[in-house]
């Protein structure tokens, strides 16, 4: 299917234990966006990407990892979940900047116990 | 840094009456873009409409308009004749110029919940 696609939608982890998120996009878009969303604080930008092979942080990257090797794909690895992680992590996509829409995935809940 | 406020954390309507979310953000910057978000109850988040800061004509989509005040650092939405499908989180977001580093990522706010009352 068309669009921006999270899996897994939900995910239930132990601290200390690796955990990949993966964003998948079939637009063939430039720049890919990994956000978080937590209760009182709106979305905050972890990661991005402006093209395969090109990655930045974003205003929260601590405990994260990201890589493109594939313009369409854009996985967020926690390399040793922490609690501080839970959250629910949005994955999205534009063709450029400006006033370009930015299409944003379902989502992915994960929980870090 | 650039920074969006929402100062209402919710809000209630009656259906078919009209609301008015408010958003302030600061910046230094001179060229920027303005959008609004909404995200119900399903999580998905869904473009509600854009403006750039040099068109001083307010954006308008169907129910949905803005009240852009560029001196003020101000981007209010306006929804007319709200419907119970307009329940939903709201956030204002920013984004810089494409150049000078900045790669496009949206600056939110903290959002506002509008509820609507049938």
């Amino acid at each position: 299917d068309a669009g921006i696609t999270q899996s897994p939608r939900y995910k239930i982890t132990e601290t200390g234990r690796q955990v990949t998120l993966m964003c998948h996009q079939t637009w063939s878009h430039s720049y890919m966006f990994w956000y978080r969303q937590d209760l009182g604080h709106g979305l905050r930008l972890i990661y991005y990407s402006a093209a395969a092979d090109i990655t930045d942080k974003g205003e929260v990257p601590d405990g994260y990892v990201v890589s493109r090797s594939k313009t369409e794909n854009f996985p967020l690895t926690l390399e040793s979940a922490t609690r501080s992680q839970t959250s629910v992590y949005f994955c999205a996509s534009s063709f450029g900047g400006g006033i370009d829409e930015q299409f944003f995935g379902p989502g992915t809940r994960l929980t870090v116990l | 840094a650039q920074t969006v406020t929402q100062s209402q954390p919710e809000m209630s309507v009656q259906e078919a009456e009209t609301v008015t979310l408010s958003c302030t953000y600061d910046t230094s910057e001179s060229d920027y873009y303005l959008f609004w978000y909404k995200q119900p109850p399903s999580r998905q988040m869904i473009l509600v409409i854009r403006q750039e800061a040099y068109k001083q004509q307010n954006a308008t989509e169907n129910r949905f308009s803005v009240n852009f005040q560029k001196a003020a650092k101000s981007f209010s939405l306006k929804i007319s004749d709200s419907q119970l499908g307009d329940a939903a989180m709201y956030f204002c977001a920013y984004r810089s110029p494409n150049y000078g580093g900045s790669q496009g990522n949206l600056i939110f706010g903290k959002g506002t919940k509008l509820s609507v009352k049938p």
